[in-house]
């Protein structure tokens, strides 16, 4: 079975731009979440999507949206990028009474 | 509201000694409790569960839900532990997010 794909791996935004992140999740995975991961604040839910509605969102601003089409796959959206949305964003999914299997991230670099 | 803590940002042994990484956790009913680990350059891994009970890598962790914890043990450290260990529970009733502690750093000393 393939893993969680995450598209790009790499991604260099400057500010005030917006960015869209990709998810893949492994085949028969309904629920999809999402995370940041910073050095200084390890690893924040941002949200989660299961048959494509959020069931749980954290404590991000609004610039930062998501959304989960009917093929489980999801995407991350980030508006008006900041210097301080640098991070790896992570996306997990997973199945009811398992825990979650994360993609290797998408590392965001903001100048 | 759920929450994980890992008291300790970095924990530093040396190889063969014993390794114990501390999650204490809230949670109002009975929650699920797993740790990960990522070693460099790679992804965040699945490491345990606490319903399955089982060894791996030589660390097992122990529920003890009167006291809250979840700790990672493991009796002689290797070189190859060395990682980033994060505890993280799981809410029960049907879809739950999971949350994740800071991570504890684990560095073994050759």
């Amino acid at each position: 079975k393939a893993g969680v794909t995450q598209t790009p791996r790499y991604l260099i935004k400057t500010r005030g731009q917006q960015v869209t992140l990709s998810c893949s999740p492994i085949s028969g995975h309904r629920s999809v979440s999402w995370y940041q991961q910073t050095p200084g604040q390890g690893l924040q839910f941002l949200f989660e999507y299961f048959s494509e509605t959020q069931r749980n969102k954290g404590n991000f601003p609004g610039r930062f949206s998501g959304r989960q089409f009917s093929n489980s796959r999801s995407e991350m959206n980030v508006s008006t990028l900041e210097l301080g949305d640098s991070a790896l964003y992570l996306c997990a999914s997973s199945l009811a009474k398992e825990g979650v299997f994360f993609g290797q991230g998408t590392r965001l670099t903001v100048v | 509201a759920q929450r994980v803590t890992q008291p300790e940002k970095l924990l530093s042994v040396f190889k063969g000694a014993p390794v114990e990484l501390k999650c204490n956790y809230s949670y109002s009913g009975s929650p699920e409790l797993f740790w990960y680990v990522q070693y460099s350059r790679q992804r965040l891994q699945l490491l345990l569960r606490h319903i399955s009970r089982e060894s791996i890598k030589g660390f097992t962790a122990d529920l003890n839900k009167g006291e809250t914890s979840f700790h990672l043990k493991k009796p002689f450290a290797q070189e190859e532990d060395s990682a980033m260990y994060y505890c993280a529970l799981k809410g029960s009733g049907g879809y739950q997010k999971v949350t994740f502690g800071t991570g504890t750093k684990l560095q073994v000393i050759p």
